[in-house]
């Protein structure tokens, strides 16, 4: 089957780092993508991985480990605009390029 | 910029009509999706498209139906709607599978 765990919701501190994680168990991979969505809008595209490591993009790094079916969303130096749900999305190729969304992270910065 | 407009932001219909969605692209893409998304679901694929007049099923295609009859146009069909399809609907496009999906701005449609 498929299955993406991520946290329902978290909070921090503006100005603050926060890890946000997600587990995945996909039959097939072909590559991680990470999407942010502010309330009432689209979801925008933040990261793709599809090789283990660390891929940094600014304030916003993603990481993977393939083998331990595991990802995760590092934001730094939290600002208020970060209060928004985090997207985990698996390509699973298994399934002609499904792709399969977690149920998201609702993170909210106080300040 | 990419951008993926969708037909309507709110749409409501009665039970057993017969519902059209449509989603236009303006930057070539090859791909595009069609999502529901619900609250502690989160986004679930209904149908895709990966050329004009393809298609492949979801994870939810029970109850759906998509035209693709130009590459720009990918339309979701819902031949007799049913309170239980009532949620938000966003259609996406993208390059090729392993880019970015960039988002239209979804139909909220309420089945009464």
């Amino acid at each position: 089957g498929q299955n993406i765990d991520q946290p329902t919701e978290m909070t921090a501190t503006e100005g603050a780092i926060v890890q946000i994680n997600c587990t995945y168990q996909t039959s097939g991979f072909n590559g991680l993508f990470w999407y942010q969505q502010h309330a009432g809008e689209a979801p925008t595209f933040l990261s793709y991985n599809v090789l283990d490591g660390l891929e940094e993009k600014g304030r916003f790094s993603s990481f993977l480990s393939r083998s331990k079916g595991y990802s995760y969303l590092l934001l730094k130096e939290l600002q208020m605009k970060d209060s928004a749900s985090y997207l985990c999305a698996v390509m699973d190729d298994n399934y002609g390029q499904n792709f399969v969304f977690g149920p998201g992270t609702r993170l909210s910065v106080l300040p | 910029d990419v951008k993926v407009t969708q037909s309507s932001r709110y749409l409501v219909k009665r039970t057993g009509e017969k519902v059209f969605l449509e989603c236009v692209q303006d930057m070539d893409h090859e791909n595009m999706f069609w999502y529901r998304q619900d609250p502690g679901l989160g986004l679930r694929l209904i149908y895709f498209s990966y050329d004009v007049k393809m298609k492949e099923k979801g994870d939810i295609p029970e109850g759906y139906s998509v035209s693709r009859e130009k590459k720009e146009r990918f339309s979701l069909i819902l031949e007799s709607a049913s309170t239980n399809q009532t949620s938000m609907y966003l259609c996406a496009s993208s390059l090729s599978y392993t880019y970015e999906q960039y988002f239209g701005p979804g139909t909220r449609l309420t089945v009464t």
